[in-house]
């Protein structure tokens, strides 16, 4: 099965930072892949899909690239109310894979 | 407004069974694929279980694999999880999802979570 490896596991930023994550398929997945957002105590948000494609409704300082093994997840401009953990899923195939998961906090 | 709604979790000793169920509402759920996620507490999210609009396709992770089946009704728009042979490693809130968009594999909607504490 295809591992996915996301890096850092957790990161600390100060409001207005430049924030990236990275996530690595062990295979190449084309486009196939989704980031999620998981606040603290919540269910988790569908953010991007097919690797860069803005779910409808999801601020535009989150942006995404990749294509095969290698993606990111950039937030433009960090706000207090981006603090959770982000996870990628990779959708190729089953099984729907997610990452361990990157938490993000306000320095 | 998108709906899912489970229910039926709770504490069950291990090698027990349990069922869960997800009722969905405001979305036509015979066309989309559905799934079911879990999360331990305070861990990552792990995909379980998925099915195709008409039950055709059924996909399991390898450690649910011939104890976990996974069904739809929908007449009844709901969702469902058999339990079978629990351990402690299945405790876990146990999220319904809805595919964004027919059978694609990721998910747009997420229902609250069913708690399952598998314990003696």
């Amino acid at each position: 099965d295809i591992q996915m490896t996301q890096s850092p596991s957790s990161l600390s930023a100060s409001v207005g930072d430049r924030v990236t994550i990275t996530c690595r398929a062990s295979q190449d997945i084309d486009n196939f892949l989704a980031w999620y957002q998981q606040k603290p105590g919540k269910v988790p948000k569908l953010l991007i899909y097919a690797a860069s494609a803005l779910q409808s409704g999801v601020p535009s300082r989150f942006s995404a690239s990749g294509s095969g093994t290698d993606f990111t997840l950039t937030i433009g401009s960090l706000q207090p109310e981006d603090v959770g953990i982000y996870y990628c899923q990779k959708y190729n195939s089953a099984p729907w894979t997610f990452g361990q998961g990157t938490k993000v906090d306000i320095e | 407004e998108v709906q899912l709604v489970e229910s039926g979790g709770g504490l069950v000793q291990p090698g027990r069974s349990l069922r869960l169920s997800c009722a969905a509402s405001g979305f036509k759920f015979d066309e989309y694929a559905m799934y079911w996620v879990r999360q331990a507490p305070g861990k990552g999210l792990e995909w379980v279980s998925g099915i195709s609009w008409n039950g055709g396709i059924r996909d399991y992770a390898d450690f649910v694999k011939g104890r976990f089946t996974i069904s739809r009704d929908n007449a009844k728009n709901s969702l469902f999880l058999q339990m079978e042979s629990l351990r402690r490693e299945d405790t876990a809130h146990y999220y319904c999802a809805k595919d964004r968009l027919g059978s694609l594999g990721y998910f747009d909607s997420w229902g609250q979570g069913a708690l399952v504490t598998v314990s003696s």
